[in-house]
């Protein structure tokens, strides 16, 4: 099957910066999701974004289908960006999606 | 409701026990999905409804686990015999087909 690899896997950073999450997959997908998962457990959607560009507010995220990665920019971190990112992609298009690890973001006041 | 919902939110049983996870997805949604989540992971696949059937049922880990979605709409995990190794967080997700999936809150299981 696909295999999904997300990094850092962990990231440290001061209120007020800026950073850049990545997802690389092994192969061709139909579908790719950005979520985050809150200290509660809930996955929150960000972006479905199987190519191109989107922003929302301060996140942003850019997908290169043909080089098989995705990259989620976050701008001007808040205490309430902490938690664990997942990128999830789905080769088939049937919806059933492959998660990476994660990247667990911590932001300090 | 506005989202999906899960019953119950913590379920706590005796290994050997019988127990049903339940779903509710979006309001019109025909696609339906079970995850698992362990401590430290992304979720990982089980299984996977269009309608009322099974579309994939690839990543129940074995003949213990079970689900079914008779009316298209709620669907119920059913695991017999549990084991220590259930212990996890049960997602469900919902979509319309193709389309970007929308996650509950999740059960966390624990299985002593």
């Amino acid at each position: 099957g696909i295999q999904v690899e997300q990094s850092p896997p962990d990231l440290i950073l001061q209120e007020g910066a800026n950073s850049t999450l990545r997802c690389n997959f092994s192969d061709s997908v139909n579908n790719l999701q950005w979520f985050h998962q809150n200290p509660w457990g809930q996955l929150i959607n960000l972006f479905y974004i199987p190519s191109g560009t989107k922003q929302n507010g301060r996140l942003s995220a850019t997908t290169v289908a043909t080089e098989r990665y995705s990259l989620l920019y976050i701008s001007s971190s808040q205490t309430t960006d902490s938690g664990v990112y997942f990128c999830a992609v789905d080769d088939t298009n049937a919806g059933k999606s492959t998660f990476g690890d994660g990247t667990t973001l911590t932001v300090k006041p | 409701g506005a989202g999906v919902s899960q019953t119950p939110s913590n379920k706590v049983t005796e290994k050997g026990k019988y127990v049903e996870l339940r779903c509710d997805p979006i309001s019109g949604h025909t696609a339906l999905y079970w995850y698992r989540q362990s401590l430290g992971q992304g979720p990982e696949f089980l299984i996977y409804f269009q309608g009322t059937g099974a579309a994939d049922d690839s990543g129940l880990p074995n003949d213990r686990f079970f689900a079914v979605r008779p009316e298209g709409s709620v669907s119920t995990l059913k695991i017999q015999r549990t084991e220590r190794g259930d212990s996890a967080v049960y997602l469900c997700a919902s979509s319309l087909m193709g389309t970007e999936q929308f996650f509950g809150p999740g059960t966390r299981l624990t299985v002593l």
